[in-house]
């Protein structure tokens, strides 16, 4: 099946530092990617909706200045997010809708951990 | 907006026994999506129901979409410790974003 590459697989870093998570449909080109956080034990909450070429669409209570997207190319898409606070340590995973299906894939997630 | 709600939110059960997950969405949707995560893995499609009243099996596995598209059940028959993890359901509006129910833990003991 499809596969969607995401990068990293874990980071951590210090508070105040910016870090990027990169999204990429390895084999098939995606128009939309979705954006989700997941809390230890608890279900995925979409933070953006990301479309090629125009800006992402954020889910209210997301601060879009915090968490920056960009939607480049038909495969690939990027999470920042700047400035981190231990608060922002969270499972970060995309899903990108293949074009021809309109099927949804997942990366694997990106752990993110500040200290 | 939507909000999408899923029962129960843990279930354990014998091996050999049977495991329904309910999920049910404030409004009416165009498909319902049900996703499996293993625990510390992400979570991988199972299925998509589009039409009112459509029923979809996969081997042991039961999807129901209701007749006014707005929930929908996975039932596993003769559970297997292979089924453990995290059933979530999603259901997608017209709006084109899938909202996830917030899952059923289904532990299975031999």
């Amino acid at each position: 099946g499809a596969v969607v590459s995401q990068h990293p697989s874990w980071v951590i870093c210090k508070s105040g530092t910016s870090v990027k998570i990169e999204c990429r449909s390895l084999d098939f080109q995606a128009t939309t990617m979705f954006w989700y956080r997941q809390f230890p034990k608890q279900s995925l909450m979409l933070m953006a909706t990301s479309n090629e070429g125009s800006k992402a669409t954020y889910e209210q209570g997301v601060e879009k200045d915090k968490f920056l997207i960009n939607h480049a190319s038909l495969t690939l898409s990027t999470l920042t997010v700047t400035s981190a606070h231990p608060e922002d340590s969270s499972f970060y995973i995309c899903s990108a809708r293949q074009r021809n299906t309109g099927e949804l894939f997942f990366g694997e997630g990106s752990r993110l951990t500040v200290l | 907006g939507q909000q999408v709600m899923q029962i129960p939110q843990y279930q354990h059960v014998q091996e050999g026994e049977d495991f329904t997950t309910y999920c049910n969405s404030s409004t009416t949707l165009s498909n319902i999506q049900w996703y499996k995560q293993r625990p510390g893995g992400h979570p991988v499609f199972l299925i998509q129901l589009v039409k009112s009243g459509e029923v979809k099996k996969q081997k042991r596995l039961t999807f129901q979409f209701g007749e006014a598209k707005k929930n929908s059940s996975l039932h596993i028959t003769a559970t297997q410790t292979t089924d453990v993890g995290t059933y979530f359901c999603a259901g997608e509006d017209s709006g084109y974003a899938l909202n996830f129910g917030k899952g059923t833990s289904l532990l299975v003991t031999p």
